[in-house]
């Protein structure tokens, strides 16, 4: 099966920018995670779906921070304006619903964003 | 608020070595842990799944066990190779629908 597709891959902007993230999940994972790695440090998570529903958004700094998840498919996050300390990898990670939470977490490669 | 602790932060052994990454947990009431392996520039794979009820798991020459009562997790990794070098990382989960809450992971380099 196709693995969680991220991109871009790489992104440098300038502090106040704006920048977006685009992920698809594997096909017909419920569950969609965005997580924040900085360097260094083990990844947070941002904001959770379960289809089109937000699940968990509890550390997602919604000030700048925004995401989306249109038919429950595709997802994308957003950063407006960005702060240097928002340089990270962004990971998404999917789950298929069957099997609650003992399904295992898939994830993407990442995209690494760096803000000068 | 749980906070996941790993220790060694880096570890560098010559192959053939079996090895122990350790993994510790601040609030005991959790789900389930995972164990997951990170390569430069990827996404997380995961290894190892253990529920709160179980002691231990084991795929190939992993293993990892679970005390859940001192807050304690460790991932056994038997005749290490070179391509086991890798940041490995564990996280652990309070409840259904609850987020994993990761460690910073420990960086292992296996020498040939």
């Amino acid at each position: 099966e196709a693995g969680v597709a991220q991109s871009p891959r790489y992104k440098i902007i300038e502090k106040r920018q704006s920048v977006a993230f685009w992920c698809n999940p594997i096909s017909g994972h419920a569950t969609l995670y965005w997580y924040q790695q900085i360097l260094g440090q083990g990844p947070k998570l941002l904001i959770q779906f379960q289809n089109n529903g937000v699940v968990d958004d509890s550390q997602l700094p919604k000030d700048r921070f925004s995401a989306e998840r249109l038919k429950g498919v595709d997802s994308t996050l957003k950063i407006q304006p960005a702060k240097l300390e928002d340089s990270a990898v962004y990971l998404c990670a999917s789950s298929s619903m069957v099997a609650g939470n003992n399904s295992p977490l898939h994830f993407g490669n990442g995209t690494r964003l760096t803000v000068t | 608020k749980q906070e996941v602790t790993q220790i060694p932060a880096a570890l560098s052994v010559p192959e053939g070595e079996n090895l122990v990454l350790n993994c510790s947990f601040t609030d005991s009431a959790i789900y389930n842990l995972q164990w997951f392996r990170q390569d430069p520039g990827k996404g997380l794979t995961s290894l190892l799944l253990i529920q709160s009820s179980q002691r231990e798991q084991t795929s190939g020459r992993l293993n990892a066990s679970l005390d859940k009562s001192s807050g304690r997790s460790t991932l056994y990794i038997a005749a290490s190779q070179p391509g086991d070098s890798a940041t490995y990382l564990c996280a652990v989960r309070r409840g259904y629908g609850n987020k994993l809450v990761f460690g910073a992971g420990t960086i292992l380099r296996v020498k040939s």
